[in-house]
């Protein structure tokens, strides 16, 4: 399978634990982003990396949360502290960043976290 | 007032309709425009990129007015596969922020 993967699917944490989550995004893509998405609610923007930088951060973005992709090619989501609050789908998709359809974005699975 | 704006439906249609969808977009300086669906406990996955011109992909017409600021998603002959939650999504070039609409809820009825 060559498309986004996410790791885990599915984590159940109590509040106060630090959480990570990976995303493996399409190989030759260069670009990556993580989304939140509540129920009955669009995918919310939380962070996007070009290659390794990590070019914007949305101002909903606690700084209980991190995200790195090292060697621009995993990236990692990190929450510390969690909150109830913070329960929620974790989507990370990538695209290709150049030519035609270089916006074009790929999600993978999710991580399903609940913050219990 | 949010960036993207949807009608979240339901549309409950019988199978071989016609239905349509807009989207409405608050800053004109958008750049990129897209129709993604999602399936009950999914991800997203995407349906069509919109151009300027207009494009059509098989039964999906995907149309753009960049003076009333809405893009719309047509689809013709509707099949029961075809419900799902369908995301309006737009992209401002310069934040590279992608701003999904919170969706339309699509059933097609036997």
């Amino acid at each position: 399978d060559t498309g986004v993967s996410q790791d885990p699917r599915h984590k159940i944490t109590k509040r106060g634990q630090n959480v990570t989550f990976r995303c493996d995004p399409i190989s030759e893509h260069n670009r990556l982003y993580w989304y939140r998405q509540t129920l009955g609610q669009g995918p919310e923007f939380l962070t996007y990396f070009q290659n390794e930088a990590q070019l914007e951060k949305s101002r909903l973005l606690s700084d209980r949360f991190s995200a790195e992709r090292p060697k621009g090619s995993f990236s990692t989501l990190e929450i510390q502290r969690t909150e109830q609050g913070d329960s929620a789908m974790y989507l990370c998709a990538s695209s290709p960043g150049v030519g035609a359809g270089g916006a074009e974005q790929y999600f993978g699975p999710g991580t399903r976290l609940t913050v219990t | 007032r949010k960036e993207v704006e949807q009608d979240p439906g339901p549309f409950n249609v019988p199978e071989g309709a016609t239905v349509a969808f807009n989207c409405t977009y608050s800053n004109s300086a958008s750049q990129s425009f897209f129709w993604y669906r999602q399936d009950c406990r999914k991800e997203p996955k995407l349906l069509m990129s919109v151009y300027s011109s207009g494009n059509e992909d098989g039964r999906f017409t995907a149309q753009l007015n960049r003076a009333s600021q809405y893009i719309s998603l047509l689809i013709r002959d509707s099949k029961l596969s075809d419900s799902a939650t369908y995301l309006c999504v737009v992209n401002e070039y310069t934040g590279n922020q992608f701003y999904f609409g919170t969706g339309t809820s699509l059933t097609v009825i036997p």
